[in-house]
């Protein structure tokens, strides 16, 4: 399996307070994603980065920023969390060549829920 | 716009019997094709992938899926389900290219077994 990690797992905040969460990788593997799982969507993307302090959005990046400081960590910041952002967060990671061929690989996730 | 849909949201099936589910992809070029299973709180496990050549791809667990370019489909099989094969399964399709690579998932469907 590939060394991802994610944290907190879980999460229970407010509505208007910030998050971040954390995703660690040991693969020293260049291009990181953040996507978020809903009932009836799967999953979708929300921020990609491919190297350090290189990041761009995904399909519903909006209420979401990133931060990659360094190859190993991947920050995801919900600035003024919303209850539409109650959702369950993944981390992947790909190998370094960044085709499109290449295969992504999954982290256990972050379940967050916004009361 | 890439797509991928996956038209049976839950199906159920005897434990020995046979599994095919189905993925559909719009795709303007060459897709790179992808089923992801995800076990409850579990994070994305690739099963197989299909980049190029032969249009039968087997991966792990006993699945094997099909290419077919004049249907756009990459349905997923196998001969003999097991219990452990309940779970939930994404079909997704790579997009992108450059510097980038992204991946456009399905709804999924979910996976019961009857003992």
């Amino acid at each position: 399996d590939a060394g991802i990690t994610q944290s907190p797992r879980h999460k229970v905040t407010e509505t208007g307070t910030p998050v971040t969460l954390r995703c660690h990788q040991t693969e020293n593997h260049r291009y990181m994603y953040w996507y978020r799982q809903d009932p009836g969507h799967g999953l979708r993307l929300i921020h990609y980065s491919y190297g350090v302090k290189d990041t761009d959005k995904g399909e519903v990046s909006d209420g979401y920023s990133v931060s990659r400081s360094k190859t190993e960590d991947f920050l995801l910041t919900l600035e003024s969390a919303t209850s539409s952002q109650t959702s369950v967060y993944f981390c992947a990671i790909s190998e370094a060549s960044g085709g499109f061929t290449d295969t992504q690989y999954f982290g256990p996730g972050t379940r967050l829920t916004v009361l | 716009a890439q797509s991928v849909t996956q038209p049976d949201i839950h199906i159920t099936v005897s434990e020995g019997a046979s599994l095919e589910l189905r993925c559909n992809y719009s795709y303007g070029a060459t897709p790179y094709l992808f089923w992801y299973v995800q076990s409850p709180g579990q994070g994305l496990q690739l099963l197989l992938k299909y980049f190029s050549g032969d249009t039968l791809v087997q991966g792990i667990k006993g699945f094997e899926a099909e290419f077919k370019r004049s249907q756009s489909s990459f349905n997923l099989r196998k001969p003999s389900v097991h219990w452990s094969d309940a779970a939930e399964y994404f079909c997704a399709v790579g997009a992108g290219g450059g510097a980038t690579n992204k991946l456009i998932f399905g709804t999924g469907t979910l996976l019961a077994v009857q003992p």
